[in-house]
């Protein structure tokens, strides 16, 4: 069974600028998180979906959002990016709410 | 509000030594509690989990209990090796709370 994929796995942008990026889940697998990690904050929950519905949300402002398919797949989106959005955000699968996690490879973002 | 405070690190220790990195949370519900780890270079994986009260999660000789009553979950490993040499998280998650990770403790290892 393939893994937790995320693309892309790595991306330059601006200040400014907005940016996207996605993950496909564990097949099967229904609850979609994310996390953002570097090394100063360790890893921090942005938000977990489940059936096409935000069910947690974590302390980040507004300018982060994302969505869950009815595939499963998921995207979040940073607009207006700032240069202390560089990080390492990853997703992570579970079959159900509270499950263990699959973490994908990650997407490493850099802000220039 | 739910929390969990890990152990801060870095840890080091020699090879056979004997490890326990200590991980408390706060939550209103009754959480399933995991253990995760990051090798160098590689991504997070998990390396235990317990989902109710008294249980016991092993994995590769590494072990922890879930112990509600003082809301903790401490890993402890018997003897330690250079290859355990990581980042290891603790998360509590479900029956409420939001997956929470704690700030991570690195542990060296010294043959």
């Amino acid at each position: 069974k393939a893994g937790v994929t995320q693309t892309p796995r790595y991306l330059i942008k601006t200040r400014g600028q907005q940016v996207t990026l996605s993950c496909s889940p564990i097949s099967g697998h229904r609850s979609v998180s994310w996390y953002q990690q570097t090394p100063g904050q360790g890893l921090q929950f942005l938000f977990e979906y489940f059936s096409e519905t935000q069910r947690n949300k974590g302390n980040f402002p507004g300018r982060f959002s994302g969505r869950q398919f009815s595939n499963s797949r998921s995207e979040m989106n940073v607009s207006t990016l700032e240069l202390g959005d560089s990080a390492l955000y990853l997703c992570a699968s579970s079959l159900e709410l509270g499950d263990e996690q699959y973490f994908g490879p990650g997407t490493r973002l850099t802000v220039t | 509000g739910n929390s969990v405070t890990q152990m801060e690190g870095p840890v080091t220790l020699s090879e056979e030594a004997f490890l326990t990195i200590n991980c408390t949370y706060t939550a209103t519900g009754y959480p399933s509690l995991f253990w995760y780890v990051q090798y160098p270079g590689e991504g997070l994986q998990l390396l235990l989990k317990a989902t109710k009260a008294d249980d016991k999660g092993s994995n590769k000789g590494f072990e922890a209990t879930y112990r509600k009553e003082t809301t903790s979950f401490h890993l402890e490993k018997g003897s330690v090796q250079v290859s355990d040499s990581a980042v290891y998280f603790c998360a509590p998650s479900g029956g409420g709370f939001k997956t929470i990770f704690g700030a991570g403790t690195r542990l060296f290892v010294k043959a």
